[in-house]
């Protein structure tokens, strides 16, 4: 098992282009999640999954899209990457509701905008 | 609103002592809280949790506490090891939700 996977490890961005950052996971899991980094503000969640076709959002949804096709895959879109979005962005996946399963993460997405 | 708080950013403790993190958060609906440990430049790795069923919950050298009525988690660490240097993020959730709300974390620097 790859467990979580997350291309690509650095990104670049300039103020306006888009780009997908591309989260997978083989672990069958029907939950997934994307949560940003930032000094001093932890983890929030930005947009979550419970199943093909159910996403959600978080806490600080804005400026992203996701979209949940398979049981597999979660990609985050940025459609006009602004430099508040220069973070660090993990991807995570657990089995079940709060309490019933380990919420797995991936090594993170280190992105920049300029 | 923070409703997940981790008031000390940082923490340095000598190898062979205890390492207290704490943690508290104000949402009285979270009922299952997670620690989890992370080092730099990976993902967050799980490592120990607790259900609002119970006070204590222990595996090997990690114990969390939970304090309900001071709505009050705590992560021990005993006796702390120079591996044990990380970053330390508590989370909490409601059962029947799949939501995780993390604290800021807690660095934890373990002195050889």
């Amino acid at each position: 098992n790859a467990g979580v996977t997350q291309t690509p490890k650095f990104q670049v961005l300039k103020t306006g282009q888009s780009m997908t950052l591309q989260c997978a996971q083989d672990m069958n899991h029907e939950y997934m999640s994307w949560y940003r980094q930032d000094p001093g503000m932890g983890l929030r969640l930005i947009h979550y999954s419970v199943g093909a076709g159910i996403t959600d959002q978080g806490e600080v949804p804005n400026g992203y899209n996701v979209s949940r096709s398979t049981t597999e895959d979660f990609p985050l879109r940025l459609l006009s990457a602004a430099p508040s979005q220069t973070s660090v962005y993990f991807c995570a996946s657990s089995q079940g509701l709060a309490g019933t399963g380990t919420q797995y993460f991936g090594p993170g997405t280190r992105l920049t905008v300029l | 609103d923070q409703q997940v708080k981790q008031n000390s950013p940082s923490l340095s403790v000598q190898e062979g002592r205890i390492s207290i993190l704490n943690c508290d958060y104000t949402n009285s609906m979270f009922d299952y809280f997670l620690w989890y440990k992370k080092y730099p430049a990976e993902g967050p790795t799980f490592l120990i949790s607790i259900s609002s069923i119970k006070d204590k919950n222990e595996d090997g050298r990690f114990t969390v506490f939970l304090n309900k009525s001071a709505k009050h988690l705590s992560l021990h660490i005993v006796p702390s090891q120079p591996g044990d240097s990380a970053v330390y993020f508590c989370a909490a959730s409601g059962s029947g939700t799949y939501k995780y709300i993390f604290g800021t974390g807690t660095r934890l620097k373990v002195l050889a």
